[in-house]
């Protein structure tokens, strides 16, 4: 079954308004969660590491203040587009990585998405 | 920089042939490897994983395999089915941060 849980799997908005996403880890305590963005036909590209209790860390040329993310307990994070514009109409999946093991053996687990439409 | 490529970008078989989907990385450190499968609109799913000292690793039809001195890592499914076709994607990780490679798309007819 599904070890990460990822609401709403569909979403449309009108533009200016925002959007709020959840993602969950079931069987684990997961102190660190992913954030990517997906366009058709392209590959996952990640937004930004979500750390329980601390600042997401963001990669280059992703707005901080438009993708906010907290982190507020060991099995949520929330990733909140504000004020929607069309252009954010995309694909966006959560990870989470169970530490039951060492890094290196660890699987990503992946939610399944959330597609969002900005009209 | 960190980068994994994929080739081919799309491939096309008929039902229960096999098939063979490559990726080379240049991320440094590297920790582990990962193929996943990713159906349309769904999160990606785990196939493998191998780290630095795992040369082959199996999971039903799909067969990885790894060689760490030229960076290159294989994915072989076996008598495909119509239920392969999907995006496969390569996943290599190095100081804990993913790098995503483009992904293989492979559509099997019957």
């Amino acid at each position: 079954g599904a070890v990460v849980s990822q609401h709403p799997s569909r979403v449309i908005c009108k533009s200016g308004t925002s959007v709020k996403i959840e993602c969950r880890s079931l069987d684990f305590q997961a102190t660190t969660m992913f954030w990517y963005r997906q366009f058709p036909k392209q590959s996952l590209m990640l937004m930004a590491t979500s750390n329980e209790g601390s600042k997401a860390t963001y990669e280059q040329g992703v707005e901080k203040d438009k993708f906010l993310i907290n982190h507020a307990s060991l099995t949520l994070s929330t990733l909140t587009v504000t004020s929607a514009h069309p252009e954010d109409s995309s694909f966006y999946i959560c990870s989470a990585r169970d530490p039951g093991g060492a890094e290196r053996d660890s699987p990503l687990h992946f939610g399944n998405g959330t597609r969002l439409t900005v009209t | 920089k960190n980068q994994v490529e994929q080739s081919p970008q799309s491939l096309i078989i008929l039902e229960g042939k096999n098939c063979t989907l490559q990726c080379n990385y240049t991320v440094s450190p590297f920790s582990n490897l990962r193929w996943y499968k990713q159906d349309t609109g769904r999160g990606p799913v785990s196939l493998t994983i191998m780290t630095f000292s795992e040369n082959t690793k199996s999971n039903g039809r799909y067969t990885a395999t790894l060689d760490a001195d030229t960076k290159q890592s294989s994915l072989h499914i076996t008598a495909s089915q119509l239920s392969d076709s999907a995006s496969y994607i390569c996943v290599v990780t190095g100081s804990y941060i993913p790098t995503f490679g483009r992904g293989t798309s492979l559509i099997v007819h019957p």
